[in-house]
């Protein structure tokens, strides 16, 4: 497809970890990206991955990439309060064209 | 300051009317990048430039934007005759060189537009 998807929402308990999906849209992309944005602030990077890799671990945050199925998770570990936010995922295609998904919004239920 | 900064933060006009976008960005940084967020929708990438000059331009949603940036630094984003689907959040982003790589990017808080 010719856009990046993300699901909309997603709702996660204090404390559990949350799973973000995303599918991007060229199998020759370079950099996968994950961003978190707040309510009413800029766009803050997370953490990004090189598509030789598999897998990027940063303290809570887990990126996973699986170049077959084009198909990129952010995986946040302890949940808390402060993990909401909007995420959107981000690729650099082939032809170096930068393309965001639309986002996820991660609500955290007490 | 330390970070790119946008003015204004928030700018309600008018539908025909004419408004100018403003960026700062980080000092010494040579590419400059546009973004549009619109409600609900990830940033769609609007126009590139490395110094002065605007090598991709090809974001540009119409003719009826237009951007500059004079001396290497500040950049102005134009939008003539707005239309309602112009209200968005328009994001700059600078970066010290124009690799294109997101996380050489440094973006600034945005500008919230509405055209009513």
């Amino acid at each position: 497809g010719e856009d990046v998807e993300q699901s909309l929402f997603l709702s996660v308990r204090e404390g559990d970890s949350s799973v973000i999906n995303c599918t991007y849209t060229d199998s020759s992309s370079t950099y996968l990206y994950w961003y978190k944005q707040e309510p009413g602030a800029g766009l803050q990077l997370l953490t990004y991955i090189f598509s030789n890799m598999d897998m990027k671990q940063d303290q809570r945050l887990t990126v996973l990439l699986n170049k077959k199925d084009k198909h990129l998770s952010l995986r946040i570990a302890d949940t808390q309060t402060g993990d909401s936010a909007i995420y959107f995922c981000a690729e650099i295609r082939g032809d170096d064209k930068i393309i965001f998904g639309k986002g996820t919004r991660l609500h955290i239920l007490p | 300051g330390a970070g790119v900064s946008q003015s204004p933060s928030n700018k309600v006009t008018e539908k025909g009317k004419d408004v100018e976008l403003r960026c700062d960005p980080i000092s010494g940084h040579t590419a400059l990048y546009w973004y549009r967020q619109s409600l609900g929708q990830g940033l769609e990438f609007l126009i590139y430039f490395q110094g002065n000059s605007a090598p991709d331009k090809s974001g540009l949603p119409s003719d009826r934007f237009s951007a500059e940036r004079t001396g290497g630094s500040v950049s102005t984003l134009t939008i003539q005759r707005t239309q309602q689907e112009d209200s968005a959040v328009y994001l700059c982003a600078s970066s010290p060189s124009g690799s294109g790589r997101l996380e050489t990017q440094y973006f600034g808080p945005g500008t919230r537009l509405l055209v009513l």
